[in-house]
């Protein structure tokens, strides 16, 4: 199974600021990297699919990078709803498996 | 707008098979390029996919719960089930149906969740 770790695993910041959290994955996963949003007793939400691609509907403050082993997902400036857990998911092959999480909160 | 609902028992009693169906409305469940799955997630901590399936039948499971895990198709009710059988305590979760389009295999669509407990 190919392993996704997150970092970091949570982060205290305020509306306003820029937000930068990082996913990587035990193997080269080319760009089938997915991030969800999800906050208490909620279904998470798709905001960025292969790597880079903006979901449709999503803010596009929100933004995704990178390729093979080493991913982003950027907040360019952090809104009052956006306070909530965040998971990168790998797509590259089977079982689909996702990160730890990384918890958003206000400072 | 594509709609998917969960439904079925809520308690579990250990060694029993946990039963769920996601109803799909909005679009049709035998559309080409999507997969339809199941996700869950325990109280507290972080998702696993359980397995995903298209709609002729093809099915792929998480090989951590593939001897107890059975997922199908009913295409006449545009619905998709789960079984899950022998479950103990650590199947306790919110378990989640979700579309995914075959490639990137993004979940796209989820349901609302539905908390199964396995509990005597």
């Amino acid at each position: 199974d190919i392993q996704m770790t997150q970092s970091p695993s949570s982060l205290s910041t305020s509306v306003g600021d820029r937000v930068t959290i990082t996913c990587r994955a035990s193997q080269s996963i080319s760009s089938y990297l997915n991030w969800y949003q999800q906050k208490p007793g909620k279904a998470p939400k798709l905001l960025i699919y292969a790597a880079s691609s903006l979901q449709s509907g999503v803010p596009s403050r929100f933004s995704g990078s990178g390729s093979g082993t080493n991913f982003t997902l950027t907040i360019s400036s952090l809104q009052p709803e956006d306070f909530a857990t965040y998971y990168c998911q790998q797509s590259y092959s089977a079982p689909f498996t996702f990160g730890p999480g990384t918890k958003v909160d206000i400072k | 707008q594509l709609q998917l609902q969960e439904s079925g028992p809520g308690l579990v009693k250990p060694s029993e098979t946990l039963s769920l169906t996601c109803t799909v409305s909005g679009g049709s469940i035998s559309r080409n390029n999507y997969y339809w799955g199941w996700i869950r997630q325990p109280p507290g901590k972080g998702l696993e996919w359980i397995g995903s399936m298209y709609y002729s039948g093809s099915t792929y499971y998480n090989p951590s719960l593939q001897s107890r895990v059975t997922i199908s198709v009913d295409t006449s009710k545009n619905q998709f089930s789960l079984k899950l059988s022998s479950v103990t305590a650590a199947d306790t979760a919110m378990y989640y149906c979700a579309r995914s389009v075959v490639v990137p295999a993004a979940f796209d669509y989820w349901g609302q969740g539905t908390l199964v407990t396995v509990s005597s």
